[in-house]
């Protein structure tokens, strides 16, 4: 059983520039959420993705947007890059639109400078 | 919405002695309850959860953690800890109606000295 990954694992950007990180979900998982997890702090709630359509979207601007495919792996888009954007970025997959556990990727670190 | 407070954001313990993370959430609607681990470069594990049921939740690498309704709180606690539990220990909630958002404490570090 592959378990939730994410790419890439770090990533450099510019402010202003526009950035697409990936995650596959795990084997037999059909929903997706993303988290914005900055340094030393929690995990904040982006949204998330169930059978490909957005299915819960927590306090972040639209230039955060995101995708699920068919297989269920997914995008997280962002647009016009902020220096506060810098953060680590997980993906969680679980199965249905119920609670089921979460299992999360190892995230991608992104910079802004 | 949801806050989660986690008060300590670093508790140093010498291995083999008790520790508590403390835990307390901000609404008193019906609740999940989660504590997720956080290795280095990793990403979050899920420990243990209360949905429904005993109050009492145990992992099992012997934390517990205890819902309280009352006093809003979900403290997580283990006996003896192993220098192998260093990490950074986060506290979760979901509200029962919306239960796909999950609201993160901003964790705790705790760090088992020899």
């Amino acid at each position: 059983e592959t378990g939730v990954t994410q790419s890439p694992t770090h990533l450099i950007k510019t402010r202003g520039q526009q950035v697409t990180l990936r995650c596959s979900s795990q084997s037999g998982h059909n929903t997706v959420s993303w988290y914005q997890q900055a340094l030393g702090q929690g995990p904040q709630f982006i949204f998330q993705y169930y059978r490909e359509e957005e299915n819960g979207r927590g306090n972040f601007p639209p230039r955060f947007s995101g995708l699920q495919f068919p297989n269920y792996s997914s995008e997280l888009n962002v647009n016009a890059l902020e220096l506060d954007d810098s953060a680590l970025y997980l993906c969680a997959s679980s199965f249905g639109k119920t609670y089921n556990e979460q299992f999360f990727g190892p995230g991608t670190r992104l910079t802004v400078l | 919405a949801q806050s989660v407070t986690q008060l300590d954001s670093q508790v140093p313990v010498f291995e083999e002695a008790p520790v508590e993370l403390r835990c307390n959430y901000s609404s008193s609607v019906s609740v999940y309850l989660f504590w997720y681990v956080q290795y280095p470069n990793q990403g979050l594990q899920l420990l243990l959860k209360y949905l429904s049921g005993s109050t009492l939740v145990e992992s099992i690498n012997g934390f517990e953690a205890e819902f309280n309704k009352s006093q809003t709180s979900f403290h997580l606690r283990k006996p003896s800890v192993h220098i192998s539990d260093t990490a950074e220990y986060f506290c979760a909630v979901s509200e029962g109606y919306n239960f796909n958002k999950f609201y993160f404490g901003s964790g705790t570090k705790l760090n088992v000295k020899p």
